[in-house]
């Protein structure tokens, strides 16, 4: 079975501290992805990657940036968290047949 | 702009049958797909669709037309863990690059 893992299930975080999600897969998947979810805004994806060293900004980047050094790891990095950083986060990766497969989530808080 | 649009809420009773629409407007569609959620839980995959017409799969059905831009979910005998949020996702880019454009939701409540 596909294994997507998140460092954490939950974290929580000063305003301006600097953040890391590391979401690690065990399939060999190019694809990795992250997003946040909130409540009534469904998934948005922040960055995405078809590989390693390569990233993509998805449809809210702002306030976040990405590594790729691996490719079974895909990092999320708030570099100065803010309260409208508070959210659940979610890592997925994707297979051949167009799959995505999710981690457990981390949910953010940031006070 | 890129927008899915499907109905935020639906209830439907044990043992009944229930179909989640989802309509889309994308620069590009190579695909619809749809994904479960329970509460706290991680969305899983349940379909996808690429050419028109219907994918049945158990108890679960899913159905695409790309002329009219619309898709469904329909779930029959319906059971209270069936209660959760659905999700539509159009994939916009063909080949290996290409990334998933997600609804957002549809939380269906199962009732006794």
């Amino acid at each position: 079975d596909v294994k997507v893992t998140q460092s954490s299930r939950y974290l929580v975080k000063r305003t301006g501290e600097k953040v890391f999600l590391e979401c690690v897969q065990d399939m060999d998947h190019e694809n990795m992805f992250w997003y946040r979810q909130d409540p009534g805004l469904g998934l948005r994806l922040i960055y995405f990657s078809y590989d390693v060293k390569m990233k993509e900004k998805g449809d809210i980047p702002e306030g976040y940036s990405v590594s790729r050094e691996k490719k079974e790891r895909f990092s999320l990095i708030l570099e100065s968290a803010s309260t409208n950083q508070t959210s659940m986060y979610l890592c997925a990766s994707t297979n051949l047949n167009n799959e995505q497969f999710f981690g457990p989530g981390t949910r953010l808080t940031v006070l | 702009g890129q927008s899915l649009e499907q109905p935020s809420e639906v209830t439907a009773v044990e043992g009944a049958i229930v179909q989640i629409n989802c309509t889309y407007q994308t620069s590009g569609f190579y695909g619809l797909s749809w994904y479960q959620q329970h509460d706290g839980g991680a969305p899983t995959f349940l379909s996808y669709n690429a050419l028109d017409g219907l994918e049945e799969t158990g108890r679960f059905s899913s159905f695409l037309s790309r002329s009219d831009s619309y898709g469904y979910l329909l779930l029959q005998e319906l059971q209270m863990k069936d209660s959760a949020s659905y999700f539509c996702a159009v994939r916009d880019h063909g080949g290996s690059q290409g990334n998933l454009i997600f609804g957002k939701g549809t939380k269906l409540s199962v009732k006794p």
